[in-house]
């Protein structure tokens, strides 16, 4: 719908598990974030990319580890997770100028909902 | 620091009557603003954006905010509201701190009666 798509939409996985989470954007932009959303708690912005260079880590835990191959997709690589966890884990991206202008606004994925038990 | 602030947790507002979202932003240089709203196990969805000019800015969905730079304001507004317009909002501005990136407040649920 909004040219993000991000795979699988929801997830379960022990805390024993490794898994990936995938968001691939068809828009052409050169930068990609990773949210997270828990309940009663605002957005928070978890790594963002431009032109495929990690520009941000928000103090994310080492469980999480994002990888970008290329300027179309983003992954989210999952190992030995908590509950606390669980949460609506959100992608999205954005057409940045090299002079920081704003070309257009970020576009979101559906999100996949993950659950740690 | 770079922040917006949603005042409001939940708004009501019955059926055809008109609404405000509040928001207000602290941000160095000038601001860019966006809101969108987001529906349930939904991503978010983009409603509109100021950059520059009007300080009047329509989005989708009949939505239109009011970019206030004394009261550093983005109020969200609607004449005539929709039982369907019930949602989470979230405002938004895109702050250089490092990095160019979007920081959201907290969000308003809406909850429009019938």
């Amino acid at each position: 719908e909004t040219g993000v798509t991000q795979t699988p939409r929801h997830l379960v996985m022990g805390m024993t598990n490794k898994k990936s989470l995938k968001c691939e954007q068809h828009l052409g932009h050169n930068a990609m974030y990773w949210y997270k959303q828990s309940a009663k708690k605002p957005l928070e912005l978890m790594f963002v990319y431009n032109f495929k260079e990690q520009t941000e880590n928000n103090s994310v835990p080492s469980r999480f580890s994002p990888e970008c191959p290329n300027s179309s997709h983003l992954f989210l690589h999952l190992h030995t997770l908590q509950p606390e966890d669980s949460a609506l884990y959100l992608c999205a991206s954005s057409q940045e100028s090299m002079r920081g202008r704003v070309d257009t606004e970020a576009f979101f994925g559906q999100g996949t909902r993950l659950t740690v038990v | 620091a770079q922040s917006v602030a949603q005042p409001e947790d939940q708004v009501n507002v019955a059926e055809g009557n008109p609404l405000t979202v509040k928001c207000t932003y602290s941000v160095s240089g000038n601001p860019y603003l966006f809101w969108y709203v987001q529906y349930p196990n939904r991503g978010l969805q983009f409603l509109l954006k100021y950059i520059t000019g009007d300080n009047l800015v329509k989005g989708s969905y009949g939505f239109e905010a009011e970019f206030n730079k004394s009261q550093t304001s983005f109020h969200l507004k609607k004449p005539s509201a929709l039982v369907s317009d019930s949602a989470l909002y979230f405002c938004a501005v895109r702050a250089l701190s490092g990095t160019y990136k979007y920081i959201f407040g907290t969000g308003t649920r809406l909850k429009v009666l019938a």
